[in-house]
């Protein structure tokens, strides 16, 4: 069966340090993968998703960046962090063959707060 | 924007009760999702209906989608304490990249 990981599950950092948010799927080939970012209380905010290795699309501009080093490990990164980047960070995958408007099965978050 | 918008945007129940939610957007769609997020956790898909349809089912859950109103609404019936959740729907549409997510329905069912 498949399995959707993320690390760490919280996480407190200054502002201007660098992050990187880890994800990564089991189970399964080729996902589209993707990272959410959500406020508390609030809906879901789709920031990137790859159909495949090296391949990634931003749909916000932010200081965030995301790579896809191997085909099952989607990365989220900044280099400085702001304040207005604390959330709840989540990783989902979907299957490739179903389209992006396939079900998505998503890990269990990151809590991130930047102080 | 395509985004759901979910109605109410809390709601109280009874155990045994059964639970409302609705959902609209404003354009055209290829399906519709219902998702279910317990505090803290991540997003546990609950059902998905394709524009061609207008009801399914699935064990207690039933969702309806009109697609001439642009609304969609999730009865969950003979609510349980562990029904407690938020739920959101997203839309996949004509046009779009990817699944839009409405703010969601917070359900609190009292023992």
């Amino acid at each position: 069966s498949q399995t959707i990981h993320q690390w760490p599950a919280t996480l407190v950092q200054p502002v201007g340090s660098p992050l990187s948010l880890e994800c990564t799927v089991e189970g399964t080939s080729n996902p589209n993968l993707y990272w959410y970012r959500q406020a508390a209380g609030r809906g879901l905010q789709l920031l990137f998703y790859s159909v495949g290795i090296g391949q990634i699309s931003s749909e916000v501009p932010q200081n965030l960046s995301a790579s896809r080093p191997q085909d099952r490990q989607f990365i989220l990164s900044s280099k400085k962090l702001l304040l207005s980047d604390s959330g709840f960070y989540l990783c989902a995958w979907s299957v490739r063959s179903r389209g992006r408007f396939g079900t998505q099965y998503f890990g269990p978050g990151t809590r991130l707060l930047v102080l | 924007s395509q985004q759901g918008e979910e109605d109410p945007q809390a709601l109280s129940i009874q155990e045994g009760e059964n639970a409302t939610m609705n959902c609209s957007y404003k354009t055209s769609i290829n399906n519709l999702q219902w998702y279910r997020q317990n505090s803290g956790r991540g997003l546990v898909h609950l059902i998905l209906i394709r524009s061609n349809e207008r009801e399914k089912h699935s064990g207690r859950l039933r969702v309806t989608l009109d697609t001439s109103k642009k609304s969609s609404s999730l009865l969950i019936t003979a609510s349980r304490a562990a029904d407690t959740a938020s739920y959101f729907c997203a839309t996949g549409g004509t046009g779009a990249n990817n699944l839009f997510f409405g703010t969601g329905t917070r359900l609190t069912v009292i023992p």
